[in-house]
């Protein structure tokens, strides 16, 4: 089985500190994202990328930044919480390949910046 | 700008009856169109996907139709039953030229509902 797993369930945060999100992918997928889930907005990408060390930005980028220096692990930065980055994020993996495939999730990291 | 719409935002169906969820797009060069589905404190796990060049797709008790035309899809959930209650999010992406990822444009879900 496809495994995504990431570091914390819930984490608490001050605003201004900087806040690491880390995910791990244990099915050597080229292709990994972060995305944060909002009540009423559903899933939005922030960041993905398709190889080590290459990362585009998604469509909500702005305070966040990521690093790939791995194949199976990608991490979302937040460089200085904010309150309105409290939110759900989610990481997914997927193959690469022309086609689009399956991306599998994470169980999700609840991020509260108070 | 919203690239998924998806509705209703939330649904209650009685046990046996049909689920249905709407969802319509904008971008023409989207060509990839998943359903996840996802339970309480669970990440989205895919349920069913389509590519443009079917207007059909079953798994199951689970439907896609897609109207290219019309640029909308839709879910159907036959013999709906309480194990299928859970949020739903339609999405879409596209291929890239060059190769590589894309992600995925989600819809804002719908929560479902299915009474004993």
């Amino acid at each position: 089985d496809v495994k995504v797993t990431q570091s914390s369930r819930y984490l608490v945060k001050r605003t201004g500190e900087k806040v690491f999100l880390e995910c791990v992918q244990d099915m050597d997928h080229e292709n990994m994202f972060w995305y944060r889930q909002d009540p009423g907005l559903g899933l939005r990408l922030i960041y993905f990328s398709y190889d080590v060390k290459m990362k585009e930005k998604g469509d909500i980028p702005e305070g966040y930044s990521v690093s790939r220096e791995k194949k199976e692990r990608f991490s979302l930065i937040l460089e200085s919480a904010s309150t309105n980055q409290t939110s759900m994020y989610l990481c997914a993996s997927s193959l690469a390949g022309r086609a689009q495939s399956e991306q599998f999730f994470g169980p999700g990291t609840r991020l509260t910046v108070l | 700008q919203q690239q998924v719409k998806q509705s209703p935002q939330s649904l209650i169906v009685q046990k046996g009856g049909i689920s249905i969820i709407n969802c319509a797009y904008e971008n023409t060069a989207f060509d990839y169109f998943p359903w996840y589905q996802q339970f309480p404190g669970k990440g989205p796990a895919l349920l069913i996907a389509i590519r443009p060049d079917v207007s059909e797709k079953k798994e199951g008790r689970f439907t896609i139709s897609f109207n290219k035309s019309a640029k909308q899809f839709s879910l159907h959930i036959m013999d709906s039953q309480p194990g299928d209650s859970a949020t739903y999010f339609c999405a879409a992406s596209m291929n890239r030229s060059g190769g590589g990822a894309d992600g995925l444009t989600f819809g804002k879900g719908t929560h479902l509902i299915i009474q004993p």
